[in-house]
């Protein structure tokens, strides 16, 4: 019983591509967001749902576009891939969007990388 | 404004050996602090949380980490280091109602047999 999936794994595209990943969670919860890990490691916010609410969104190219169906889905479309876009993209899930301690809980990851 | 300092980007022990991995936040308000653990080509994993109720966070896989407010610190240490605790640690900050984490640099762990 995975808790927060996201498909593909692995994703190997050319520049300039347009590509999708796709996250689902079966927590119950109601805010869904993504990650970016750069090759050093370094986590880093890029948006967030609630309830289907977009409430964070950082400064990330316009390429990337966050779509979310309902509570449980929150996919992530990039148009154009470049170079720069490889790293690991990380979704994950809470209870609570706004003030709250509960935790986040992550999915396995989707490696990009951009040839 | 939140965020996290973590010293030491790598750290080595012996199996056997404490481990001590170091953070530092900075916040305007009462913070609430997390442990998370990345095992190689993973996700991360909740090790342990601060969220006021107590100063000693006791975690999974014997973790523990203590919330020092005027060292401004949650160190995060385990009396006994064993092969399979290898991995990358980050330590996360989450204050008052900001809706996001900020995640340290990371740490990555590694035991020497």
């Amino acid at each position: 019983d995975t808790a927060v999936s996201q498909t593909p794994k692995y994703l190997v595209t050319q520049m300039g591509n347009d590509k999708s990943i796709k996250c689902e969670q079966n927590l119950g919860h109601d805010t869904m967001y993504w990650y970016k890990q750069d090759s050093k490691k370094f986590l880093k916010i890029m948006f967030s749902y609630n309830n289907k609410e977009l409430i964070i969104n950082e400064t990330v190219p316009n390429r990337f576009s966050p779509k979310s169906p309902d509570k449980a889905h929150l996919n992530l479309h990039i148009n154009s891939l470049e170079l720069g876009d490889s790293a690991v993209y990380f979704c994950a899930s809470s209870d609570g969007g706004g003030g709250s301690y509960n935790e986040q809980f992550f999915g396995p990851g989707t490696r990009l990388t951009v040839l | 404004a939140q965020s996290v300092t973590q010293l030491g980007s790598h750290v080595s022990v012996s199996e056997g050996a404490l481990v001590l991995l170091r953070c530092n936040y900075s916040s305007s308000v009462p913070p609430y602090l997390f442990w998370y653990v990345q095992y190689p080509n993973q996700g991360l994993q909740l090790l342990l949380k601060y969220t006021s109720a107590a100063t000693l966070v006791k975690g999974i896989n014997g973790f523990e980490a203590e919330f020092k407010k005027s060292e401004t610190s949650f160190h995060l240490t385990k009396p006994s280091a064993h092969m399979s605790d290898a991995a990358e640690y980050f330590c996360a900050v989450r204050s008052g109602s900001a809706r996001q984490l900020t995640f340290g640099s990371g740490t990555q762990l590694t035991v020497l047999p």
